[in-house]
């Protein structure tokens, strides 16, 4: 069975620091990747999304940036966090190749920027 | 893009079924519904999914009209466990996943 993993499960970080958030999906190959980030009481954003290595779409303009260095492995970035970019920060993934037409999330990383 | 709109909050007692309903009047031809459910500090765990009539499984159901402009989840007996934020979304995770949108959801309240 297909597994989501991200990591890790909270993160208090200075502003001005660097990020590297990892998802790694396991038990599909060639999936969609996404990076979410949810504020406190409101829906979820769409903030990147990868089709395949190395391909990467951003939604929203912003400090952040994401890389797929490799087909099942989804990393988020910044080089100077702000303390705007707090938040609950989901990776998910999407079944481009079967018969599953929806996205299934990881557990998501609480980021606080202090 | 689809839209969807949502009650932002329910209240419902234990036992009872709770019936949540979700406009979404722009969907278009290729897109499916997804409820998710969404228990703090955690990712949104995947429901159901339809795309006209209605769907059940061990969870929920979904019901969806014939002009497919609303949609409503049903879920049995819910209990206190199922306090939660549920999300409604239309769209294609696998064509248009740009497009599928997530809105504020509808905080359902299960009470003893």
């Amino acid at each position: 069975s297909q597994t989501i993993h991200q990591w890790p499960a909270t993160l208090v970080q200075p502003v001005g620091s660097p990020l590297s958030l990892e998802c790694t999906v396991e038990g599909t190959s060639n999936p969609n990747l996404y990076w979410y980030r949810q504020a406190a009481g409101r829906g979820l954003q769409l903030l990147f999304y990868s089709v395949g290595i190395g391909q990467i779409s951003s939604e929203v303009p912003q400090n952040l940036s994401a890389s797929r260095p490799q087909d099942r492995q989804f990393i988020l970035s910044s080089k100077k966090l702000l303390l705007s970019d707090s938040g609950f920060y989901l990776c998910a993934w999407g079944d481009r190749n079967g018969l599953n037409t929806e996205a299934f999330f990881g557990q998501g990383t609480r980021l606080t920027v202090v | 893009l689809a839209k969807t709109t949502q009650p932002i909050s329910m209240d419902s007692y234990e036992g009872q079924e709770v019936n949540i309903t979700c406009s979404h009047n722009n969907i278009a031809t290729n897109d499916y519904i997804t409820w998710y459910q969404q228990f703090p500090s955690q990712g949104p765990r995947f429901i159901i999914q339809g795309y006209k009539t209605k769907v059940t499984n061990e969870v929920a159901s979904l019901f969806i009209p014939a002009d497919r402009k609303s949609s409503t989840l049903s879920l049995p007996r819910v209990s206190l466990s199922d306090t939660a934020v549920y999300y409604c979304l239309v769209g294609d995770w696998k064509t248009s996943y740009d497009k599928v949108i997530f809105g504020p959801g509808t905080s359902l309240s299960v009470i003893p």
